[in-house]
This record gives structure tokens, sequence and C-alpha cells, in this order.
């Protein structure tokens, strides 16, 4: 079945910088690429996500890519603020599926 | 807006015991979902319903049951607790047209079995 691999599990930037979080798929049908934040002691909720009909989505301050031939999909962070501290899950679903497959997330932290 | 109800917050079982996790939601969503979220690791899918009466397996169904008593409800059984179990279940739901769309998320229920 989907694996999806999210290859940080913790990054640390300074405050103002870009940060980068880098997730691998292996189903080729994966058509559904949707990111996920989770603060310390909450739930998650939606950040963004992208669909394979484009390879480039923007909002705001973050920006996903998205690489079909290496099956390879990040998420861009620019001007980085304490508030953007969190785990981040990468996920990947076929368009025919109702089931997400969750990477293991990327701790953030944004240091002052 | 709406909120997504997780009962209880907390929850210590005995290994063998039988237990229930309840979730609510108000946003009259049709579809909901039950995750497991270890510590390192990725949520993965238990059970999923996609309309009212329907339900689905995910990846780690087994060793539970689910129930979507209605529309705004769905329940989750740990049919038999493993001892040392430590885990995180989170609820969620979507926008109707649910495939492919963003999931809200419940606060979690967190296990710990004796």
């Amino acid at each position: 079945g989907e694996k999806v691999e999210q290859h940080e599990s913790t990054l640390s930037v300074r405050e103002g910088d870009s940060a980068v979080i880098n997730c691998t798929y292996t189903d080729t049908a994966s058509s559904y690429f949707p990111w996920y934040k989770q603060e310390a002691g909450k739930s998650l909720h939606f950040v963004i996500d992208i669909r394979s009909n484009v390879d480039r989505k923007q909002s705001q301050r973050l920006t996903v890519l998205l690489d079909k031939k290496a099956k390879r999909f990040s998420l861009h962070i620019t001007a980085t603020q304490p508030e953007d501290s969190a785990i981040y899950f990468c996920a990947a679903a076929s368009s025919g599926s109702w089931q997400l497959i969750f990477g293991s997330g990327t701790q953030l932290t944004v240091m002052p | 807006g709406g909120i997504i109800t997780q009962t209880p917050k907390f929850l210590i079982g005995q290994e063998g015991q039988k237990l229930t996790l309840k979730c609510q939601q108000n946003f009259n969503h049709d579809t909901m979902y039950w995750y497991r979220q270890d510590s390192g690791k990725g949520l993965r899918l238990i059970y999923y319903s996609i309309t009212e009466n329907d339900l689905q397996k995910g990846d780690l169904s087994e060793g539970y049951d689910a129930s979507r008593e209605k529309k705004s409800s769905f329940s989750l059984t740990v049919t038999s607790a493993q001892k040392n179990e430590m885990a995180v279940f989170l609820c969620a739901s979507s926008i109707p047209g649910g495939r492919n769309a963003e999931q809200f998320f419940g606060p979690g229920t967190r296990l710990t079995v004796l």
C-alpha cells in the first residue's frame, strides 16, 4: 500500500528565515496531498493542500511544491514566526480513496 | 463554525478490558474518521464512516469496533486493551463530498493501559 515518508523529524530555524519540509510517497495513483499542523498540546488542523493537476500552490507565507516524477512534495514556510513552531504532518491519498496516509511528522522549532 | 467533542479526554484501562471512546460533531459533516496517533509516528486510520449507517475499515481496524449511531456521533471500541498500550485517539470529520477534502480534528482521547 501507499507509504509516505517525511524526511526531517526535527527542523530548527531562526525567526525570519525560511523552512522547508520534504515528503515522498510511493503510490503513483496519489493525487491529493494535504498538510496538517499540530501545536503543542493541541489537535491537528489543516494548513494547505495541493492536487496533482498543479505543481505549486501558495497561501500567504506557505507554498507547497509537487514533483510527480520524483513522487515528492514539500512545504515551504517563508518569514517564519515563533507561532509557526509545531509538528507538521504531510499526507497523501489517491483520488479514489477516502484514506489519508500520513507521514511521521516534522517538529519545526522557530528560534527567536 | 463547528466543534468536535471527544469523551473521555483521558482513559485508563486494564489489560483485556473493553473500552469505548465517543465523538460528537456539530459541523453537520457526513464523513467521520477515527485515527490512532502513537508518539513519534503519523496518524493511522482505524475506521471511517462515509455517511450515517456506513462503516469502513481502515488499515488499523484489527482489535477495534466502531459504530455510527447518528450523523453527529461516531464511537470507537477497543475490544481488548493491550498491556502498556499508550496512544492518542483522534476523531475527525470532513465536509460534504469529503473524499480528498479538509478534515477537522477533535482534541483527542489519551489512552493508557495498565
